[in-house]
């Protein structure tokens, strides 16, 4: 079974502080993601990497960072976190499954920016 | 401008009959569809994908189907039980540079079976 495990469920943060949101999958996946889910927006795609410090941005990129120095680890970065970042994030990877690459989330974690 | 829509935002159904979840898209290069659900405070979770060159696809109660010219996709869920009522999320795989590849998602549609 693909695992993909993130460091919280729950995390509360102050205005201004930096934030870190950890990812491990154990898969050796090649594509990592973090989303943001909010209601009425669906997943939103923040960053991705599909090789290890290869990063690109997705569609909402503003106000975060990404790190990915090993192949099984892919961290989002809040460099100053603020109230409109409250939401619930997500991590994924991927491989590729009869031509179509799913993608396999984990828990995610519940962010709240006071 | 949104490629991949859910336009129903909610959709409750009785035990037993048929929920259908509709889907439409707008980027003629999309490769593959894949339906996700979702409970609250989870991950969402695959459930089944189409691929473009293809019209139907079914895995046990759940079949989708993909009708190109019209960019239109459906989930089929015959019979729905409750411990279906979650949110799902239809999404659309586009290829990247070197083979790899992103999902856009829909905005989700939360489907109730009532009992």
């Amino acid at each position: 079974d693909v695992k993909v495990t993130q460091s919280s469920r729950y995390l509360v943060k102050r205005t201004g502080e930096k934030v870190f949101l950890e990812c491990v999958q154990d898969m050796d996946h090649e594509n990592m993601f973090w989303y943001r889910q909010d209601p009425g927006l669906g997943l939103r795609l923040i960053y991705f990497s599909y090789d290890v410090k290869m990063k690109e941005k997705g569609d909402i990129p503003e106000g975060y960072s990404v790190s990915r120095e090993k192949k099984e680890r892919f961290s989002l970065i809040l460099e100053s976190a603020s109230t409109n970042q409250t939401s619930m994030y997500l991590c994924a990877s991927s491989f590729l499954v009869g031509g179509a690459y799913e993608q396999y989330f984990g828990p995610g974690t519940r962010l709240t920016v006071t | 401008d949104q490629q991949v829509k859910q336009n129903s935002p909610s959709l409750s159904v009785q035990e037993g009959r048929i929920s259908i979840l509709n889907c439409d898209y707008t980027n003629s290069m999309f490769d593959y569809f894949l339906w996700y659900k979702k409970y609250p405070a989870e991950g969402p979770t695959f459930l089944i994908s189409i691929s473009s060159i293809k019209d139907k696809n079914e895995d046990g109660r759940f079949t989708v189907f993909l009708n190109k010219s019209a960019k239109h996709l459906s989930l089929h869920i015959v019979p729905s039980q409750p411990g279906d009522s979650a949110v799902y999320f239809c999404a659309a795989s586009v290829s990247f540079q070197g083979g790899s590849e992103k999902l856009v998602f829909g905005k989700g549609t939360k489907l109730t079976v009532n009992p």
